[in-house]
């Protein structure tokens, strides 16, 4: 069946710098491809989305790239704040189809 | 602003209790999900209901059942807890449609069985 691995956390990183999550996904076709974020105490919430090959997604300062090629999906931020602490999770979903499938999440720790 | 609550934030149950748990979405979405959250393993899916009365079996259904009596609410029903139950539980809705992606997610159900 279809999956999705994430990079295991917890990342710890300082303001201003540079993340990365990797994420990979097997699929039968060609899924949607999504981010989703969990700040502390709250549910899940949309980041960014990418519905084709070499689509980027964007937000909050945010990017990732869905590469066909290499079947990932990985999150990139180019300067970090205290405030983007939180679990981020990857996932997919099928084309018409109407289940999410998510990795394990990574949870991010930004320090002052 | 759209929103999915659910009915408590935590719980605490005994081994053998039936627990409900509760989820209200005011978006009239078609679509709702019940997740559970465990370190490690991301969030699986236990049901989701496309429609009143209609319900699909997600990954995980054993030991748990769900309700869908009204669009708005959609109930996850422990018959018997047990201990191994003890986990986040998440709510969701979405349309259903192509944005059947963007679901909407609940605060979560932090619920411990002893």
């Amino acid at each position: 069946g279809d999956s999705v691995t994430q990079m295991e956390g917890p990342v710890t990183l300082s303001e201003e710098a540079f993340l990365t999550i990797n994420c990979t996904y097997t699929a039968t076709g060609y899924p949607s491809l999504f981010w989703y974020v969990q700040y502390p105490g709250e549910g899940l919430q949309l980041l960014l989305k990418a519905t084709k090959a070499d689509d980027k997604g964007s937000n909050k300062g945010f990017e990732a790239t869905y590469r066909k090629e290499t079947t990932s999906f990985h999150l990139e931020k180019g300067s970090v704040q205290v405030s983007d602490s939180a679990v981020y999770f990857c996932a997919s979903i099928k084309a018409a189809g109407n289940k999410l499938t998510f990795g394990g999440g990574t949870r991010v720790l930004v320090k002052p | 602003d759209v929103k999915v609550t659910q009915s408590s934030r935590y719980l605490v149950k005994r081994t053998g209790e039936k627990v409900f748990l509760e989820c209200v979405q005011d978006m009239d979405h078609e679509n709702m999900f019940w997740y559970r959250q465990d370190p490690g393993l991301g969030l699986r899916l236990i049901y989701f209901s496309y429609d009143v009365k209609m319900k699909e079996k997600g990954d995980i259904p054993e030991g748990y059942s769900v309700s869908r009596e009204k669009k708005e609410r959609f109930s996850l029903i422990l018959e018997s807890a047990s201990t191994n139950q003890t986990s986040m539980y998440l709510c969701a809705s979405s349309l259903v449609d192509n944005r059947a992606y963007e679901q909407y997610f609940g605060p979560g159900t932090r619920l411990t069985v002893t």
